[in-house]
């Protein structure tokens, strides 16, 4: 079945830099790859996501690349704020709505 | 997108109780599902709940544990039965809107003595 790996599974990144988290999926079927945030104690929102007839797409501070030879999408936030601060998690899905999640990355946004 | 909300938002039941959680959404939802996220962790889809027929459950996940109502295309329950302190964790819904995109209740954090 589906598998997504998710890399790396923390990262501390100065204000104002940029961070990148990357996924590797397994099954070549997968058309569709959403992005979460999850902060402390709250619900996954979604923030970003990207289907496989498209390789990026952006969204003020935040874009989403993907590479389907190579079968993995990475999310890049630039000028990172502390309120960027959260777990994010990667997801792929096979055109249905049954989505398989990455192990998350916290990520630290040191001011 | 949709807005969901669960309840009850916290509990803290006995080993060998069961509880049930109520997820409604503000419009008609094609799909909803019940994940688990253990702290730390991330999310594991416990079932799909379908509307007008039985849950499809994921492997590892059980109907007679984790029973799953769905009456309408707003409202669906998840019981969790003879409840372990295995079972502590945060349970969410979700609800499918649009084409595959999915919105997240703000979850029921459950602590089992």
């Amino acid at each position: 079945g589906e598998n997504v790996e998710q890399h790396p599974s923390t990262l501390s990144v100065q204000e104002g830099d940029s961070a990148v988290i990357k996924c590797t999926y397994s099954d070549s079927a997968s058309n569709y790859f959403p992005w979460y945030k999850q902060e402390l104690g709250k619900r996954p929102q979604l923030i970003i996501d990207i289907r496989s007839n498209v390789g990026e797409k952006k969204d003020q501070r935040i874009a989403v690349t993907l590479n389907k030879t190579a079968k993995h999408f990475s999310l890049h936030i630039t000028e990172t704020q502390p309120e960027d601060s959260a777990v994010y998690f990667c997801a792929a899905s096979m055109g249905t709505y049954k989505y398989i999640f990455g192990t998350g990355t916290r990520l630290k946004v040191l001011a | 997108s949709a807005v969901i909300s669960q309840k009850p938002s916290r509990d803290i039941c006995q080993r060998g109780t069961s509880l049930t959680i109520q997820c409604q959404v503000d419009s008609q939802v094609t799909m909803m599902f019940w994940y688990r996220q253990q702290p730390g962790q991330s999310l594991t889809l416990i079932a799909t709940a379908n509307q007008g027929s039985e849950a499809t459950y994921e492997s590892g996940f059980v109907i007679d544990k984790f029973p799953i109502s769905r009456p309408n295309l707003t409202f669906s329950t998840l019981t969790v039965s003879n409840m372990s302190p295995e079972d502590s964790s945060i349970y969410l819904c979700s609800a499918g809107t649009g084409a595959y995109e999915q919105y997240f209740g703000p979850g029921t954090r459950l602590t089992v003595t």
